[in-house]
């Protein structure tokens, strides 16, 4: 079982709409989780970063929201943009043997915008 | 400043050849990283290296091999592909460790082994 579940898979907006992603993960201990846009062909780029002790974060229309206790997180996008349509990653940064961090990633939401 | 730029953009092998990708960053980052994304998988972590001169094994290294000789670049070698290693490689870096800091990514190399 992956140990950073997205949902959902996909999901298809009308522009200028809101939506919020999800992505639930069972690893701890963990230094920080990331949300990344990847557009198709293009490798990811980062979105926002937040700690564990971090509960929200914005990055202009995106939102990152967590809750450590209940192993959640979301992703909300605000008055949806063409543009916005991507693949959208979750990663948990997992504690590794010998103190070091190792990403976990997400498999994504696919996000389409429709005009 | 050009970012994270990778070597080359798509590239054919026969099982059982061998090829070197190349990965180069401008940002003087100490950090970089070899991921491969396959469909319906996350990226998953190949190599990794704290420094020039150094490299770490990451979640799946087996069939693949790393150098970092200078700072900027970092190098991913398969000695004699396989089919299982059709994919996309990611290059990334950081100038913290990633589990502190921002990743940058390439763009990405679509590898398919015939």
């Amino acid at each position: 079982k992956n140990q950073v579940e997205q949902s959902p898979q996909s999901l298809i907006i009308l522009e200028g709409k809101n939506c919020t992603l999800q992505c639930n993960y069972t690893v701890s201990p963990f230094s920080n989780l990331r949300w990344y846009k990847q557009d198709t062909g293009r490798g990811p780029v980062s979105l926002t970063i937040m700690t564990f002790s971090e509960n929200t974060k914005s990055n202009g229309r995106y939102t990152a929201t967590l809750d450590a206790d209940t192993k959640q997180s979301s992703l909300h996008i605000t008055a949806s943009q063409l543009s916005d349509s991507a693949s959208y990653i979750c990663v948990v940064s997992v504690e590794a043997s010998g103190g070091s961090y190792i990403p976990t990633f997400g498999r994504g939401t696919s996000l389409i915008v429709h005009p | 400043n050009a970012g994270v730029t990778q070597t080359p953009k798509f590239r054919v092998l026969k099982t059982g050849q061998s090829m070197t990708l190349l990965c180069a960053q401008d940002m003087n980052h100490e950090y970089m990283y070899w991921y491969r994304q396959d469909p319906g998988m996350g990226l998953r972590l190949i190599h990794y290296s704290v420094g020039e001169g150094t490299t770490a094994k990451g979640e799946v290294p087996d069939g693949y091999n790393v150098s970092r000789l200078k700072k900027q670049n970092f190098l991913l070698g398969l000695e004699s592909a396989a089919p299982s290693q059709t994919s996309v490689y990611f290059c990334a870096s950081s100038y913290e460790w990633e589990a502190y800091g921002e990743q940058y990514f390439g763009p990405g190399t679509r590898l398919t082994v015939t």
